[in-house]
This record gives structure tokens, sequence and C-alpha cells, in this order.
């Protein structure tokens, strides 16, 4: 198992850009999680999927953010239009029985 | 609504024992984990507790009390390669997510 993967691992745009995430998590995991990291606000979940189902969107920023997981096998975080303040880092994380195991991040700078 | 609160920064010697406090409050509780994160990597999971009492996994321990709302992290034998980031997460809520707390900057001087 490669564990969680994800793409790109860095990504530096301009403000208005279209931003699209990309995550492939470990085997058999039960759910998925986005999270966002920064310096003043910590690691905040954005959304979670159980079953490729989103259970909980309450902590994504506004409308600009969306996620989709078509398959188990894959998940996207959209940023449309981004902004300078989403500068962050940014963990998809899978869960297999009671460990979240998290991909590399991607490290995202809007100009 | 869920918080957690731990000390935001620690500082200790090679050698040492140091304990990273954690309180939490949710409505539901499933259990309390704690996460290492070095800087400019992602968090790794280090334990997880359900039930009151230690768990100890070699040199770490973890704690919890639910009567208190309450655990901890011990580190024995303190390492330079343990200087990162420690978080403690709670799964709790009507949905049972993992919520993490500010994380606590352990430093380890020579």
């Amino acid at each position: 198992d490669a564990g969680v993967i994800q793409s790109p691992r860095h990504e530096v745009t301009e403000m208005g850009q279209e931003v699209t995430l990309r995550c492939k998590p470990i085997s058999g995991h039960n759910s998925l999680f986005w999270y966002r990291q920064t310096m003043m606000r910590g690691l905040e979940l954005l959304i979670y999927f159980n079953n490729n189902v989103p259970i909980d969107d309450s902590g994504m920023p506004e409308d600009r953010f969306s996620a989709k997981m078509p398959n188990a096998s894959f998940s996207t975080l959209k940023i449309q239009p981004s902004e300078p303040r989403d500068s962050a880092v940014y963990f998809c994380a899978a869960t297999r029985g009671r460990e979240q195991f998290f991909g590399p991040g991607t490290r995202l700078t809007v100009l | 609504g869920q918080s957690l609160e731990q000390p935001s920064e620690v500082t200790a010697v090679e050698g040492a024992i140091v304990q990273i406090n954690c309180t939490y409050q949710t409505s539901g509780f499933y259990g309390l984990s704690w996460y290492q994160q070095h800087d400019g990597g992602a968090p790794t999971f280090l334990s997880y507790n359900a039930l009151d009492g230690l768990e100890e996994t070699g040199r770490f321990s973890s704690f919890l009390s639910r009567s208190d709302s309450y655990g901890y992290l011990l580190l024995q034998e303190l390492q330079m390669k343990d200087s990162a980031s420690y978080f403690c997460a709670v799964r709790g809520g009507s949905q049972g997510n993992l919520i993490f707390g500010k994380g606590t900057k352990l430093s380890v001087k020579p």
C-alpha cells in the first residue's frame, strides 16, 4: 500500500484562478477527510466522506470550495475562484480502523 | 460544539520525560487520539484511547479519563527526533468526526 497520495505537492497560482487538489486514499479505508492547516487556525476539518458520500461539509469555508469523491479511489477538492487567504497546506486523510492516515499534503500559495 | 485545549509549547532536555495534557469538550465521545507532526510533514498516528486508563507503545504512553474529559501523552527518554508538534484529537459529536487541538510544539534540547 503506497499510503495516501496527493497531487500536486506544491501549487502556486494567482488570485481568481481555479485550483484542483487530488487525493488517492489507502485501500480498505472507511472514510476520507480533507483538512486545511495554517499557522493561525491550525488543522481544520473541511469535509469528510463515508462510502464516497459527503457526510459533513460544515467546515467548508464558503461556496468557492467544493469536494467530490466519484469512487472509493479518488477525491478532489476544488477552489474556484481562489483567493490569497486560501493559502495553506491541504491534507487528505483516510481512516482505516481507529487510525487516520494522512497524505503528504498540498502546499497552496495564492498570489 | 467541540473544543480541545492543550499547551502551545513545551521544552525539555534529552533523556527527560514530558507530559502533554489535553482537555476536551464534546457532545458524544468515541475516543481520544494523538498525532505527531514534524515541521513540513504530515500528521502521523501515535495512539488512540477509547477507554479510561493508560496505553503504552514503546517510549510513548497515552492516558484517558473520560469522567474528567482529560487525557495526556507521556514521552519518555526524550530524543532530539521527538522535537515536533503533538496534536490531541477527539472523535465525537453526532457524526463521530475527528477534531484536532491546536497542537503542542515540543522542543527537545541537548
